[in-house]
């Protein structure tokens, strides 16, 4: 089945810092790339994807890249703020026969300081 | 608006207790999921049902049990055989045959044993 590297955390920025957080996946075809954010206590909410190799998925001035020559799907942020801080997925469908199912990064903690 | 609903939020058992969680949703969706999250770690999936009365085994579900005898229903049964449940536990659906493939998750279940 497919499956996902995710940067280790934590990651501690100050305000105003340039983030990323690598993902590099491994995988049969060209499925779906996500990027999910799970807020202290809270579900994981969807924060970008991308369908298709060279899409730019984008939100709330997060973006990431599907890179199919590096297996690659890194995101990026120029400028965080504390209400960033979060826990960071990256993830993709885990192939086979199992419809929906998704494979998930180990997740990378992110803290940021005023 | 459509959801996912989790109940309860928290959760205490005591030793040798079974104990139910709830996850309804309203999206109409066939595919539901159960995760379970470690602090500081990622999701692992312990059971998914693609359709009404048909459900598989993750990669944890032992000391774990589920039903789906409704669409928009999917409950968690933790049984006193897990002998360590402590967690936060996440449900997530995805619907089947459209282009919309990213799961939708709800708020969380924290289970604590005492």
């Amino acid at each position: 089945g497919n499956s996902v590297t995710q940067m280790e955390g934590p990651v501690t920025l100050s305000e105003e810092a340039f983030l990323t957080i690598n993902c590099t996946y491994t995988a049969t075809g060209y499925p779906s790339l996500f990027w999910y954010v799970q807020y202290p206590g809270e579900g994981l909410q969807l924060l970008l994807k991308a369908t298709k190799a060279d899409d730019k998925g984008s939100n709330k001035g997060f973006e990431a890249t599907y890179r199919k020559e590096t297996t690659s799907f890194h995101l990026e942020k120029g400028s965080v703020q504390v209400s960033d801080s979060a826990v960071y997925f990256c993830a993709l469908p885990a192939g086979g026969t199992s419809y929906g199912k998704l494979t998930f990064g180990q997740g990378t903690i992110l803290t940021v300081h005023p | 608006d459509g959801g996912i609903t989790q109940s309860p939020k928290y959760l205490f058992r005591k030793e040798g207790q079974n104990v139910t969680l709830s996850c309804e949703q309203n999206l109409n969706h066939d595919a539901m999921y159960w995760y379970r999250q470690d602090p500081g770690q990622g999701l692992r999936l312990i059971y998914y049902s693609q359709i009404v009365n048909d459900f598989q085994k993750g990669d944890i579900a032992e000391g774990y049990s589920v039903s789906r005898e409704k669409k928009e229903s999917f409950p968690l049964t933790v049984t006193s055989a897990q002998k360590n449940p402590t967690a936060f536990y996440l449900c997530a659906s995805i619907q089947a045959g459209t282009a919309i493939d990213e799961q939708f998750f709800g708020p969380g279940t924290r289970l604590t044993v005492l």
